[in-house]
């Protein structure tokens, strides 16, 4: 059982270059999240979609864009890359619209931009 | 100020230590709350998670609530150093599904 899989799971970019973030979920769950985590500021929401077909924006999207491709995958995509969005990007899913049963994580996405 | 705080450390402690990891809260309407544990380079993974206020107990960990003053505790006994690890506390809105995150706690138990 797989869980959460993200890919790429490095990755350099140089400043104006854009690239997708994937994720895929096995477990049949509705509700799927981009957080990035930095130090000292925690876990950040980016994107949340509650349920195939819906996306939300989180507490900091700009800069950023995402597809709920099907119930599985969900993926984010830095159309212009900046310095400032040099971070680790966790993907999540849980089983519904109430976060009360906790999310699974991937393992991460550590993204550097020169 | 911040929905969720958390005192991000570091904590360093020897094995076999009573570690005690804190969070406060500024909504008085939550009603669900977490804590993660995410070992270096990895993801967070659910730890524990309590309703309402009262203590919860698996093992050697002890999440505790308390309502009244906005402030939540996990408690670890004869800590291990695979204990190791970040631990964040976590409050789901109840709407969406999003949890917000405290900074987290880094926990390093010496042998």
């Amino acid at each position: 059982n797989a869980g959460v899989t993200q890919t790429p799971k490095f990755q350099v970019l140089k400043t104006g270059q854009s690239m997708t973030l994937q994720c895929a979920q096995d477990m049949n769950h509705n509700s799927m999240y981009w957080y990035r985590q930095d130090p000292g500021m925690g876990l950040r929401l980016i994107y949340y979609s509650a349920s195939e077909g819906t996306t939300d924006k989180g507490e900091v999207p700009n800069g950023y864009n995402v597809s709920r491709l099907n119930k599985r995958e969900f993926s984010l995509r830095l159309e212009s890359a900046a310095p400032s969005q040099t971070s680790v990007y966790f993907c999540a899913s849980s089983e519904g619209v109430r976060a009360s049963y906790g999310y699974t994580f991937g393992s991460g996405t550590r993204l550097t931009v020169v | 100020q911040k929905e969720v705080e958390q005192d991000p450390g570091p904590l360093s402690v020897p094995e076999g230590a009573i570690v005690s990891l804190n969070c406060t809260y500024s909504n008085s309407a939550f009603q669900y709350f977490m804590w993660y544990r995410q070992y270096s380079r990895k993801g967070p993974e659910l730890l524990m998670y309590t309703y309402s206020s009262g203590n919860k107990e698996d093992g050697r960990f002890t999440a505790q609530v308390d309502k009244s003053s906005k402030y939540i505790s996990l408690f670890i006994r004869d800590s291990q150093p695979s204990d190791s690890a970040t631990y964040l506390c976590a409050i789901p809105y109840n709407q969406g599904g999003k949890l917000i995150f405290g900074q987290g706690t880094e926990l390093s138990v010496k042998p």
